[in-house]
């Protein structure tokens, strides 16, 4: 099973300023079969981007996915102030499986 | 719109059983394949099984593997998760989410609202 990790834990930042989270798998994911949803309190979580850096539908363009192998990165460029969530990875197997990083909260400095 | 409704849950004593449902509306239910994905308190997501569009393959995470049997009626628009042998740690909001397959993977495009399964005693 691969096991993704995601850093940092935490992120402050201010409104306006951008976002790089980072998703780390333990073994190459096959394709780049890799996505990133965010959740906000009490929601389901949300789909914003499939295939390592597709955009799903509706999602605005400040949000971007880029990486390959081991290595990816979900980026907000201007972060709103409904942007402020926790944010996970997920890649797919084809097992098949399905896993999850432990996510990555985006917090108000 | 696509709509996912989940049903079934609450307080159950360790070693029982319990059934959700998933009243899905605004697709086509049966062309899609079907997931459920869990989340503990306070915890991240984890996924649990998978129905296959048809209902011809299923498969689920190991840790329920032998408990848990993931079901659908098409003809309802609805997806089922039968949990048997339940434990604490099956403790979760449970969530059902419809696939988006395509040649960039398998991925869950919509969720449902979550129903909370409590196990203890």
């Amino acid at each position: 099973e691969i096991v993704l990790t995601q850093s940092p834990g935490t992120l402050s930042l201010s409104p306006g300023e951008r976002a790089t989270l980072s998703c780390r798998a333990s073994q190459s994911v096959s394709n780049n079969y890799l996505g990133w949803y965010q959740q906000k309190p009490g929601q389901a979580p949300r789909l914003l981007i499939y295939g390592a850096s597709s955009r799903a539908t509706g999602i605005p363009d400040r949000f971007s996915g880029s990486g390959s192998g081991t290595d990816f990165t979900l980026t907000i460029s201007r972060l709103e102030p409904e942007d402020f969530a926790v944010y996970y990875c997920q890649q797919y197997g084809s097992s098949p499986e399905w896993t999850f990083g432990q996510g990555t909260k985006v917090e108000i400095k | 719109q696509v709509q996912l409704v989940e049903s079934g849950g609450g307080v159950v004593q360790p070693g029982r059983s319990l059934r959700l449902s998933c009243a899905a509306s605004g697709f086509t239910f049966s062309s899609y394949g079907m997931h459920w994905v869990r989340q503990a308190p306070g915890k991240g997501l984890e996924w649990v099984a998978v129905i296959w569009f048809d209902g011809s393959s299923k498969y689920c995470a190991d840790s329920v593997k032998g408990r848990f049997t993931i079901s659908r009626d098409n003809s309802k628009n609805t997806l089922y998760l039968q949990m048997n042998s339940l434990r604490a740690e099956d403790t979760a909001v449970y969530y059902c989410a419809r696939e988006l397959r395509n040649w960039h993977g398998v991925f869950f495009d919509y969720w449902g609202q979550g129903t909370l399964v409590t196990v203890s005693s």
